[in-house]
């Protein structure tokens, strides 16, 4: 599976959205691209994924551009909740999936 | 409705010991899997089963061997813990994937945090 880059942290202010990116410039065209969050010591969370269409769904917006070489997660309204590390990973169907280290996303109030 | 849980939540061991972490889920699925963190690291991928009677290695699984005991359950095994196996263990499972009827996401357990001294 391809392999992704995201920053190591980002700040956003409590109630405006926050915008993650993630750059996975050498994926394939059968690997989707997942969105999950751990929050402080949990299990990590299921959040969003696609494939080359923009995602949306209760949590959040995941936009691709057009050649899927770069993906930004979008949690609309951050709350203090929303503070979590983020990972964006590659992966074809039926391929284990594999972390990296994330973006720490701190929401300030 | 549990989804997974693991047991135990805590445990200390002495190097050389062994011991089993056991994960369960009731939620049908097919999948699971076995990952390690350590402290300020991402997930590493110790073991996964894609199906019941299976069993794969992932990134890390040198000190684990791993048992797919029936849909329900997989267990990771340590046989003689080392100091560098403290860390907390998770356990995840997912169903099939979209093109088989579901989306491959994964669930995570609480985990387990193990410390070796």
């Amino acid at each position: 599976d391809a392999k992704t880059t995201q920053p190591p942290s980002m700040d956003c202010a409590e109630g405006r959205a926050a915008n993650l990116p993630c750059n996975h410039s050498t994926i394939s065209g059968n690997e989707y691209v997942y969105w999950y969050r751990q929050i402080h010591s949990q299990g990590p969370q299921y959040i969003i994924h696609g494939l080359k269409n923009n995602e949306t769904n209760e949590m959040a917006s995941l936009i691709i551009t057009e050649d899927r070489k770069s993906s930004t997660l979008i949690l609309p309204h951050a709350t203090l909740r929303d503070t979590a590390v983020y990972y964006c990973i590659v992966r074809a169907y039926g391929n284990k999936l594999v972390f990296g280290a994330g973006t720490i996303l701190r929401v300030k109030s | 409705n549990a989804g997974v849980t693991q047991t135990p939540k805590f445990q200390v061991l002495k190097t050389g010991q062994s011991m089993t972490l056991q994960c369960a889920q009731d939620m049908n699925h097919n999948s699971m899997y076995w990952y390690r963190q350590d402290p300020g690291m991402g997930l590493r991928l110790i073991y996964y089963s894609a199906s019941e009677g299976t069993t794969d290695k992932g990134e890390v699984p040198n000190g684990y061997n791993v048992s797919r005991l029936n849909k329900r359950e997989f267990s990771l095994r340590l046989e003689s813990a080392a100091p560098s196996q403290t860390s907390v263990y998770f356990c995840a499972s997912s169903a099939r994937d979209r093109g088989y009827g579901g989306r491959g996401e994964l669930f995570f357990g609480e985990g387990s945090r193990l410390t070796v001294l």
